[in-house]
């Protein structure tokens, strides 16, 4: 099946630094992906969506200016969390629209961050 | 407003017990509806969906889910769990038809007993 790698699988950082986390689709072309957030003990719950050539859409109460996605080619979304903080620490899910059907996703492996 | 909901947090049962995990949800349309795995660490894997035709949906690993309209439900059982069954278990809406987003209930713990 479609494959999504994300890059790092983890990341510990200091307060007030920024963090890029890439999500990549390895063997089909995703035009749309799904940034989730998963505190821990909890469900994900979407943050944006990542649309390939154009501007991400933010669920209600996500800051676009602090967690910035970039969707720049067909098989890479970036998720860059700005002026990190220890309330930012979670673990941070991407996900692609199935090839095939829009009705699935295919998720990535996640990445944990935590801000020291 | 659309919801999902999973009424037991954490469940154990013993390895060869039968599981039934309950789901219910709160959807205007009609919904598109998943069951995901969980194991610690990793991403989720997809068991099972729903989107029409059988009620009872077939999934991977041995486990089936019957969509109940009248009720609101899709809940996940398994006739005999094993030992590595033990994950994280969440129930998802897909909300505005093509769209792929997601809603995720709180998710189940899955305990298995030897």
């Amino acid at each position: 099946g479609a494959v999504v790698s994300q890059h790092p699988s983890w990341v510990i950082c200091k307060s007030g630094t920024s963090v890029k986390i890439e999500c990549r689709s390895l063997d089909f072309q995703a035009t749309t992906m799904f940034w989730y957030r998963q505190f821990p003990k909890q469900s994900l719950m979407l943050m944006a969506t990542s649309n390939e050539g154009s501007k991400a859409t933010y669920e209600q109460g996500v800051e676009k200016d602090k967690f910035l996605i970039n969707h720049a080619s067909l098989t890479l979304s970036t998720l860059t969390v700005t002026s990190a903080h220890p309330e930012d620490s979670s673990f941070y899910i991407c996900t692609s629209l199935s090839p095939v059907s829009d009705d699935e996703q295919f998720f990535g492996p996640g990445t944990r961050l935590t801000v020291l | 407003a659309q919801s999902v909901t999973q009424p037991d947090i954490h469940i154990t049962v013993s390895e060869g017990a039968s599981l039934e995990l309950r789901c219910n949800y709160s959807y205007g349309a009609t919904p598109y509806l998943f069951w995901y795995v969980q194991s610690p660490g990793q991403g989720l894997q997809l068991l099972l969906k729903y989107f029409s035709g059988d009620t009872l949906v077939q999934g991977i690993k041995g486990f089936e889910a019957e969509f109940k309209r009248s009720q609101s439900s899709f809940n996940l059982r398994k006739p005999s769990v094993h030992w590595s069954d033990a994950a994280e278990y969440f129930c998802a809406v897909g909300t505005g038809g093509n769209t792929g987003k997601l809603i995720f209930g709180q998710g189940t713990t899955l305990q298995v007993k030897p």
